[in-house]
């Protein structure tokens, strides 16, 4: 059975410094990945997907995550924070026939000035 | 695109009571998906439709809760008999039949039960 693990449920960063949001999955078939970010009272808005073509993938806002299948990761990247970053991102994986969504736990991003 | 709607927004009930909530999906997506997140967690998969048909229910959806899509277009979740626990936001997302099968979301339906 496919699931993901998000590790750090809370990040704090300074506004203008990298991004690390670490995802690892768990998946007996090649997985289609994807990163969601969430703000608060509001559904979740889709940043980028993993889809087995490149292993790099460029989403929206700056964002990027690179798959990495001999560690079974992907960690989601950005160069400089913006105080509007701040938001809860949610790593997932699809699963099955459905297509399905298993979520992490998520992670809560801060963005210090 | 319009995206995806939800309705209500905001649900408080008394506990025992039913609730209904509605999901319109991306008009030409023959995919619709409800998942409930409680606070501080993931979503968790609760249903899935094919057009009209419901393929998938999970172990979360007790028989308190049904699911339909009339038509394969809009669908609704029903929860009869509330309780305390089933506060949450109700999140329902659609998708075209893809490889990838990128999914869409509404803005959530939040329920309290008091």
């Amino acid at each position: 059975a496919q699931s993901v693990t998000q590790l750090g449920s809370h990040v704090s960063v300074s506004e203008g410094a990298l991004v690390l949001l670490r995802c690892n999955y768990s998946s007996s078939v090649p997985p289609y990945l994807f990163w969601y970010v969430q703000y608060p009272n509001q559904g979740l808005q889709l940043l980028l997907k993993y889809t087995s073509a490149a292993t790099l993938v460029k989403g929206i806002n700056g964002f990027e995550a690179e798959f990495k299948k001999s560690e079974t990761s992907f960690h989601l990247t950005k160069p400089s924070a913006h105080m509007s970053d701040a938001a809860e991102y949610f790593c997932a994986v699809s699963s099955g026939n459905t297509g399905k969504l298993i979520f992490g736990q998520g992670t809560t991003l801060q963005v210090k000035p | 695109d319009t995206g995806v709607s939800q309705d209500p927004r905001h649900k408080i009930t008394k506990r025992g009571q039913n609730v209904t909530f509605r999901c319109d999906p991306i008009s030409e997506h023959n995919r619709l998906y409800w998942y409930r997140q409680t606070l501080g967690q993931g979503p968790e998969f609760l249903t899935y439709f094919q057009n009209e048909a419901q393929l998938e229910k999970s172990r979360l959806l007790s028989d308190r809760f049904s699911a339909e899509r009339p038509k394969g277009s809009f669908s609704t979740l029903e929860i009869q008999r509330t309780e305390q626990g089933d506060s949450a936001m109700y999140l329902c997302a659609s998708s075209r039949r893809t490889s990838d099968n990128e999914q869409f979301f509404g803005p959530g339906t939040r329920l309290t039960v008091l």
